[in-house]
């Protein structure tokens, strides 16, 4: 079956480190979209791509990196320099661009607690 | 920067009864699209329904149905004869050439 695929799904991090989640499609979208989800806030967006080897800052894009080597992968790495990385972080994809107005599929997150 | 608002954190409705969410937004684009999303405990978003601002006909899809008012920029999702399964966060989303913008979210309990 065509799907998102997150992992892991609980990552626990030290303060100081940095850490990735993974975020692989097989659904053959050409976008793909990383978002962090605290309580009362909904969706804020992190970082997008929309096709392999370019990608752009969202609202909340500092203390964070992406990469976008294949079309199936893209994953987040969250760094140090994250005050408050505690968060659930969604990836999400679409089929065509992010100027395209068609609904996102997204994955089943991971939660990352720092500890 | 186009806002979304969700008024209600909260709700709560009796199985088999009929709920309503609000959703009001904000832009100045005349061509967008509008979603809602469910989450489930499961953390999974799962689109429930889409609606296209240039058609005046409102979405339905089975139980889920929208109430789609553009000069107020509202759109409200009715769920008639609510399931235990409907429990969960619901999301309202606008999206136009750009990015897509979520509510905060309205927790809807389905009680028995």
């Amino acid at each position: 079956d065509g799907g998102i695929t997150q992992s892991p799904k609980y990552l626990f991090r030290k303060e100081g480190q940095n850490v990735t989640l993974s975020c692989e499609q097989n659904l053959n979208h050409d976008a793909m979209y990383w978002y962090r989800q605290d309580p009362g806030q909904g969706l804020r967006l992190i970082y997008y791509s929309q096709i392999v080897n370019d990608f752009q800052k969202g609202d909340i894009a500092e203390g964070y990196s992406v990469s976008r080597e294949k079309k199936e992968s893209f994953p987040l790495t969250v760094t140090s320099a994250q005050k408050n990385p505690t968060a659930f972080y969604l990836c999400a994809s679409s089929i065509y661009g992010r100027n395209a107005n068609y609904g996102y599929t997204f994955g089943s997150g991971t939660r990352l607690t720092v500890v | 920067a186009q806002t979304v608002t969700q008024s209600q954190p909260e709700m709560s409705v009796q199985e088999a009864e009929t709920v309503t969410l609000s959703c009001t937004y904000d832009t100045s684009e005349n061509n967008y699209y509008l979603f809602w999303y469910k989450q489930p405990p499961s953390r999974q978003m799962i689109l429930v329904i889409r609606q296209e601002a240039y058609k005046q006909q409102n979405a339905t899809e089975n139980r889920f149905s929208v109430n789609f008012q553009k000069a107020a920029k509202s759109f409200s999702l009715k769920i008639s004869d609510s399931q235990l399964g409907d429990t969960a966060m619901y999301f309202c989303a606008f999206k136009d050439n750009n990015d897509m913008r979520f509510g905060a979210g309205t927790r809807l309990t389905v009680k028995p």
